[in-house]
């Protein structure tokens, strides 16, 4: 199970958004040292786009606002300066079984 | 450019079947494994299936297990979803997805913009 914290988050154009995402058991695969984790972003209307994978690898053409760290349980994404156009719904997801979502986390301009 | 069309959504009964699809274009599909996700209104996403490029393997959620298949035409460039025994907690919108791994389901960097079920009577 994938638990996001928080729900909603608000912060001013500009500041540092910080999304947590939180595994009941680890995704980090021994055998190759990789965490088994991506972030999404969703606007409304719109289809998931996917910003990070293997928990802080950017996928190509995302901003390098966006950054992803964290490993075995515990997982982040950082906007480094929030942008109008970063309002969205952000999702956390593990394939490392069956592939799940976090519940999501939305994103607004204070 | 990548493209992913979904098709098929409709209006269907409890118990009712349906059938999607999913066209593909812009990349060499039959290199690519790809999925089937949903997203019931107003809430989060949940992955449905997959299929490998050439196949097999294929999974799926336990909630879809025995009612739902997933399908692959690599000469069509097409995907497909075929769904029976339809409930009231199937209602969402499907994606297709492509998948950037290999041999399982992992993470998903193209996506349709959905085909709408709804299972009401």
């Amino acid at each position: 199970v994938l638990t996001q914290s928080p729900e909603s988050l608000a912060v001013s154009l500009g500041e540092r958004a910080t999304i947590n995402c939180k595994s009941s058991q680890s995704i980090l695969y021994s055998s190759n040292n990789k965490n088994y984790l991506a972030w999404y972003q969703q606007k409304p209307g719109q289809p998931p786009k996917l910003l990070i994978y293997w928990a802080s690898t950017r996928e190509s053409g995302v901003p390098d606002r966006f950054s992803g760290s964290g490993s075995g349980t515990d997982f982040t994404l950082t906007i480094s300066s929030l942008q109008a156009e970063d309002v969205a719904v952000y999702y956390c997801q593990q394939c490392f079984g069956t592939p799940t979502f976090g519940q999501g986390t939305r994103l607004e301009i204070k | 450019d990548v493209h992913l069309v979904e098709s098929g959504g409709a209006l269907v009964q409890p118990g009712g079947s349906l059938r999607l699809s999913c066209a593909a274009s812009g990349f060499t599909f039959n290199t690519f494994d790809m999925n089937w996700l949903r997203q019931a209104p107003g809430k989060g996403l949940e992955w449905v299936s997959y299929i490998s490029s050439s196949s097999s393997p294929i999974y799926y959620a336990d909630s879809v297990k025995g009612r739902f298949t997933i399908s692959r035409d690599n000469a069509k460039n097409s995907l497909s979803l075929q769904m029976n025994n339809l409930r009231v907690e199937d209602t969402a919108m499907y994606y297709c997805a492509r998948d950037i791994c290999t041999g399982s389901s992992c993470y998903y960097d193209y996506w349709g913009q959905g085909t709408l079920v709804t299972v009401s009577s």
